[in-house]
């Protein structure tokens, strides 16, 4: 079985400041990673994923997160945070060869101030 | 654009009725997902389905039924609502292994 835990519930921070949210994982299978993050009033959607290759994954707006395979962590991280990244972020695994079943954390509430 | 319909954003209902959610994904995915969201305890799997009439457990069944009987429409099904089942609920579809899973936008469901 598989299970993730995301280490913060909230995280406030100011507007321009760097940000960590962190994720470790816990699985006896090799696992795909992914961090998804929902806006206010939305659905969920996919900010970066881990399959395999280069264990440093970008986003399109400035996220990046590694995969530390000895330590089954995956850390999301942005050097400057604006106030539109305020958001839930979820991070999620998704064992390989099953039916791509995903199993979330617990979410962790990223809150940017000005 | 992939785009999956949650029918109704807000739905409230009393307890003992029989409460359906719809979703619909336009890109012809076979995969499709239904979970619950609750605040602390992130996103729970409550059932899917892997191809027409096909469906499976997930986490969280008790309570909840589901029906594919179109490819592009999976139907979750509270036989017999309680308050314990208000909740977020999110439908999502896949299209095959190794690629993300696209959401729908919700739907608050009030147990009154």
């Amino acid at each position: 079985a598989q299970s993730v835990t995301q280490l913060d519930s909230q995280v406030p921070v100011f507007e321009e400041a760097p940000v960590e949210l962190r994720c470790n994982y816990s699985s006896s299978v090799s696992v795909y990673l992914f961090w998804y993050v929902q806006y206010p009033n939305q659905g969920l959607q996919l900010l970066l994923k881990y399959l395999s290759g280069s264990t440093l994954v970008e986003s399109i707006n400035g996220f990046e997160a590694e995969f530390n395979k000895s330590q089954t962590s995956f850390h999301l991280r942005k050097p400057s945070v604006h106030i539109s990244d305020t958001a839930e972020y979820f991070c999620a695994v998704s064992p390989l060869g099953g039916y791509n079943k995903l199993i979330f954390g617990a979410g962790t509430r990223l809150a940017v101030h000005p | 654009d992939v785009k999956v319909t949650q029918s109704s954003r807000y739905l409230v209902k009393r307890t003992g009725e029989k409460v359906f959610l719809e979703c619909v994904q336009d890109m012809d995915h076979e995969n499709m997902f239904w979970y619950r969201q609750d605040p602390g305890l992130g996103l729970r799997l409550i059932y899917f389905s892997y191809d027409v009439k096909m469906k499976e457990k997930g986490d969280i069944p008790e309570g909840y039924s589901v029906s594919r009987e179109k490819k592009e429409r999976f139907s979750l099904i509270l036989e017999s609502a309680s308050t314990n089942q208000t909740s977020m609920y999110l439908c999502a579809s896949l299209e095959q292994t190794n690629q993300p899973q696209h959401f729908g936008d919700g739907t608050r469901l009030s147990i009154l």
